[in-house]
């Protein structure tokens, strides 16, 4: 059963315009949810977070959006640009859970010049 | 300040045969977690340490163990290997591993089962 669902596996843009990439939750526990950049033969890189007391965080480029009732968030990035070329991981953290991540499957992002 | 690191970076073991793999964590962290990534499975949380001690434990068979040490440095071991166990096993850190903190993960681990 999967609690966090990447619908996308993959996703192409052109340079600068926006990229949306969503992800889906099921656990009505989860109230905080991370988003991780990875590149091959690389850990994941931290990108930015949001607690479920908010709707909406920013971080420069990056803008993650929360829609509890839906259980439903996406990443913006705007404007994209070649190097965010990667696969995206939206995770989760359930309040009864300590810091135990869930990890959605991941959405490859490819940037064109 | 220095990263998460993680040794060996590559490992090749055969069936049957047990691993151990080790993880840094960032100067001051003293929670480490460990994932493993497959592509069937994708990413997923093996065990917390704080303090040296089993925090939070993942759906994982018995072969699979940790421990933290004094100065917070982990290691993970599986014995008697399965060709299935071949993975990408990270790594990741945090303050006190705190609800709503953020992990910061190694770069990995990527043991080949032969």
């Amino acid at each position: 059963d999967q609690q966090v669902k990447q619908n996308s596996p993959s996703l192409s843009v052109q340079e600068g315009r926006i990229s949306i990439l969503n992800c889906d939750y099921t656990n009505s526990m989860f109230d905080y949810f991370l988003w991780y950049k990875k590149y091959p033969a690389e850990g994941p890189t931290f990108l930015i977070s949001i607690s479920s007391i908010k709707d909406k965080n920013e971080d420069g480029r990056f803008t993650v959006f929360l829609n509890k009732s839906a259980k439903h968030l996406s990443l913006h990035i705007v404007p994209s640009q070649p190097g965010d070329s990667a696969v995206y991981f939206c995770a989760a953290s359930a309040y009864n859970a300590g810091n135990m991540l869930t990890f959605g499957g991941g959405t490859r992002l490819m940037v064109k010049p | 300040k220095a990263g998460v690191t993680q040794t060996p970076r590559y490992l090749i073991k055969t069936r049957g045969q047990q691993v151990t793999l080790s993880c840094s964590p960032i100067s001051g962290h003293r929670s480490v977690s460990w994932y493993q990534q497959t592509p069937g499975q994708g990413l997923q949380f093996l065990f917390e340490y704080f303090s040296e001690t089993q925090r939070n434990k993942g759906n994982f068979p018995g072969r699979f163990s940790g421990r933290q040490f004094s100065n917070s440095r982990s290691e993970m071991n599986v014995s008697t290997l399965e060709l299935g166990d071949s993975a990408l096993y990270l790594c990741a850190s945090s303050p006190s591993g705190g609800h709503q903190e953020t992990q910061y993960f190694g770069p990995g681990t990527r043991l080949l089962v032969l």
